[in-house]
């Protein structure tokens, strides 16, 4: 069956600290590969996705990046958190062809 | 890119009610429009989804429509009942497989 794991849950880092959030998912082939983050009370934005090893496709600039060292593993970073960098991020998938999304259970990041 | 909104941000209903949900979007290459229910413990669950070949597809209380000409499609829930509430989010995506999101609409059914 078809898995998304997604870690830590929860985090807390100073200002100026790095980030990396992990996404892998599992039972699937080449699937899209996305990270969203979640405001309070706000809806879903996408900052990154991948369509394949490599290929990361930035959707806002911001000051955090992605990779896919392989091909069903999802890395979010930051060099330097900033306060502003807070939020709720969920890494998604779906397979091939373009079939449902299926999501984490999410990271509460708290930076200070 | 993709430009996804959604519309209302909250909705109250009277349980037994119905509630409708309306999402526009930019981007006309997109063929697939799903959405999810989004629940405090229980993360975000596909509820139905349409793709751009077909205009309505229904499932037991809750039916989405699409317009392609319009670029706008709706989630119906009929006859609701308080395990309705929760956040509901539509999206789009495009041949690419990206996949924007609406705002969400905090859905609240009043017994």
């Amino acid at each position: 069956s078809q898995t998304i794991h997604q870690w830590p849950a929860t985090l807390v880092q100073p200002v100026g600290s790095p980030l990396s959030l992990e996404c892998t998912v599992e039972g699937t082939s080449n699937p899209n590969l996305y990270w969203y983050r979640q405001a309070a009370g706000r809806g879903l934005q996408l900052l990154f996705y991948s369509v394949g090893i490599g290929q990361i496709s930035s959707e806002v600039p911001q000051n955090l990046s992605a990779s896919r060292p392989q091909d069903r593993q999802f890395i979010l970073s930051s060099k330097k958190l900033l306060l502003s960098d807070s939020g709720f991020y969920l890494c998604a998938y779906s397979g091939q062809p373009n079939t449902e999304a299926f999501f984490g259970q999410g990271t509460r990041l708290t930076v200070v | 890119g993709e430009n996804v909104e959604q519309h209302p941000s909250t909705l109250s209903v009277q349980e037994g009610d119905s509630a409708v949900i309306k999402c526009t979007y930019s981007d006309s290459a997109s063929n697939y429009f799903p959405w999810y229910k989004q629940e405090l413990g229980k993360g975000s669950q596909l509820i139905i989804d349409i793709r751009s070949n077909v205009g309505e597809k229904k499932d037991q209380r809750i039916a989405v429509t699409l317009n392609k000409t319009a670029k706008h499609f709706s989630l119906h829930i009929t006859e609701t009942q308080p395990e309705d509430s929760a956040v509901y989010f539509c999206a789009a995506r495009d041949s690419w497989g990206k996949l924007q999101f609406g705002a969400g609409t905090q859905v609240v059914v009043t017994p």
